[in-house]
Formats: C-alpha cells, structure tokens, sequence
C-alpha cells in the first residue's frame, strides 16, 4: 500500500506571496490532518478534514487554510506569506475514527524569504 | 498553551542501556497517548500507543508508562540501539471528547553512542 504522499518537497516563496501545499492519503483512509513543524515549537496542529469537511482546527490565523476532495486528497493555502511560516509543513492520514494512529508523509519545507 | 510537554530538547545515551523519554501533559481528557519518531527529512513514524485504561503497554524493545494521577507518561527503550537515534514525539488526544486532533509535545533528541 503506498503512504501518504506530499507535494512538493521543498518550497522557496517570497514575504506576501501565497503557497498551496497537496497532499494524498493512505488509500482508503478518509481523514487528513496538518501539522506545521518549527524547531522548538514541535507539532503544532493546524486542521483535520474528514470526508471534505472540517472537523477541527488549531490556533492558526485565517491566512493558513485547507480543503478536501471527494477522494481524500487534500490542499492546503497559506496566503500573505510571513518569514514566521518557513516551516516543515506535514500531512497524517488515518481511517478517521477515535484512536486511530496518523500515517505521516516526509512533509513539505517551505523557506519563506 | 503546551498541553503536551516533553521537558528535554535532548538525551544522550550508551549503546545497550536504558533510554527513557518523559512527557507531561496538563488536559485531564487526554485518554489516548502515542509515541511517534522522526529522523531528519522524513515524517514521523508510529511506536506506540497507550489507552488511559491501561498503565503500561509493550512492544518488543519499547514500554510506555503511564501515570494518570500524575499526568505523565513515559517511553523506555531496552537495549538501546544507534538506530533509535531519532527526535521522539509524544501525542495525546481526547479522544472520548469527540474530536479528531492529536496534540503532539515538542520532541526530545535522543542519541544513542556506540
């Protein structure tokens, strides 16, 4: 079974710019949850989607959304872009259910300059 | 607000000893916690996971404790290995509560000598 896959790797934008991040789950797997990563500040959670709808999300401004398709793929738009986001931004898929474990992908590096 | 604390940016340890990571977390809904590795330009990998009916739970080389009064579990490794080199990630979710969010610690380095 193929894991969850991120798109692109690696990123370069610049300050005020706009950025859309793709991911796809597991197959089968119908929730997709973001985390953006900073060194110190660990996993920081930025939203789940279950069956395209939006069934939490973290303490992030409005600027940092997301959506989901009919086939579980997910997107997620960072726009206005600030130095503050460089970051290691990482998708989990899982079945979708309570206790279910996260199958991370390698996640994308986006450097904002 | 850290509901999830893992107090040590780093460890260091033999090659065959005991490793232990330490997590804290501050949210008494927190009934299902999870350990997750990481090596450098990858995602996280699953471990293990606890329920808060259980206080221990194995898996080969790696136990996790928990201690609900206390509000802090714990990872042993056993023997330690070079491989398990990694930055170690504890979770926890509410899970009776109807949401679907793990909230991760910060992440302890561990380093394994040989």
């Amino acid at each position: 079974k193929a894991g969850v896959t991120q798109t692109p790797r690696y990123l370069i934008k610049t300050r005020g710019q706009q950025v859309t991040l793709s991911c796809s789950p597991i197959s089968g797997h119908r929730s997709v949850s973001w985390y953006q990563q900073t060194p110190g500040q660990g996993l920081q959670f930025l939203f789940e989607y279950f069956s395209e709808t939006q069934r939490n999300k973290g303490n992030f401004p409005g600027r940092f959304s997301g959506r989901q398709f009919s086939n579980s793929r997910s997107e997620m738009n960072v726009s206005t872009l600030e130095l503050g986001d460089s970051a290691l931004y990482l998708c989990a898929s899982s079945a979708g259910g309570t206790n279910e474990k996260l199958f991370f992908g390698s996640g994308t590096q986006l450097s904002v300059l | 607000d850290q509901q999830v604390k893992q107090n040590s940016p780093s460890l260091s340890v033999q090659e065959g000893r005991i490793s232990i990571l330490n997590c804290d977390y501050t949210n008494s809904m927190f009934d299902y916690f999870l350990w997750y590795k990481k090596y450098p330009a990858e995602g996280p990998t699953f471990l293990i996971s606890i329920s808060s009916i259980k206080d221990k739970n194995e898996d080969g080389r790696f136990t996790v404790f928990l201690n609900k009064s206390a509000k802090h579990l714990s990872l042993h490794i056993v023997p330690s290995q070079p491989g398990d080199s990694a930055v170690y990630f504890c979770a926890a979710s509410p899970s009776t509560s109807g949401t679907y969010k793990y909230i991760f610690g910060t992440g302890t380095r561990l380093k394994v000598l040989a």
